[in-house]
């Protein structure tokens, strides 16, 4: 079936750095998408969405992107800090708010 | 806006018995609220989807006797894990979906996570 992948599944990057993550979906006719932060032991947090009627949203210190021509999604976070190591999911849904199809997940490493 | 609580946060139990789960929306109506299921170093599957006042809707493998949801007002579903057995150990967490207070960057389609309960079954 079609779902959401991500291209590395593990991330290490220097305090200080930016950092990419990046998100593959399969589904062209997905409309939303969302990037959720996950702590060891906590739920997922909301950290940024774009519609599919956009490509490109920026929030505090994040960026999304989205490439609907390859089908892919971006997660741009600036200035890295120890506090943003977690792992990453990526999210899509169609028809106007649809139960989520999650990716895999990133683990995001920072180091001091 | 949009925060989500479960409870308990962690439970232990004994093999056969029943465990209730309890989702809130604090801060707004959530029409829908989302049942998953998560296991260590894995994404999340969803196990069924509620609607207030109607019934849930199970993903395919979800055992519907097995896992009781109610979803009874706006700001509250309940999940129940009947006869646990230890293979249904695992980290439940659900979300909510409504309009917020508009405070939140998200959307009306939006999902917001509880923290997750953690399930152990002896």
């Amino acid at each position: 079936g079609e779902s959401v992948g991500l291209h590395l599944p593990t991330l290490s990057v220097q305090e200080g750095d930016n950092s990419i993550i990046n998100c593959a979906y399969s589904n062209s006719a997905s409309d939303y998408f969302i990037w959720y932060k996950q702590e060891s032991g906590k739920g997922p947090q909301f950290i940024i969405d774009i519609r599919s009627n956009m490509d490109k949203r920026q929030g505090q210190r994040v960026t999304v992107l989205l490439n609907k021509t390859v089908k892919h999604l971006s997660l741009q976070i600036a200035a890295t800090q120890p506090g943003d190591s977690a792992v990453y999911f990526c999210a899509e849904s169609y028809n106007q708010g649809g139960k989520l199809i999650f990716g895999q997940g990133t683990e995001l490493s920072v180091k001091p | 806006g949009a925060v989500v609580s479960q409870h308990p946060s962690r439970v232990i139990c004994k093999s056969g018995t029943s465990v209730k789960i309890e989702c809130r929306s604090l801060d707004f109506q959530a029409t829908t609220m989302f049942w998953y299921r998560q296991f260590p170093k894995k994404s999340l599957m969803l196990m069924a989807t509620s609607n207030e006042g109607s019934k849930a809707t199970y993903e395919q493998g979800v055992e519907k006797d097995k896992f009781l949801i109610n979803h009874a007002s706006l700001t509250l579903s309940t999940l129940t894990v009947t006869s646990a057995h230890p293979e249904d150990s695992s980290f439940y967490i659900c979300s909510a979906r409504g309009k917020t207070s508009g405070r939140s960057s998200g959307t009306v389609e939006t999902q917001y996570f509880g923290p997750g309960t953690r399930l152990l079954v002896l």
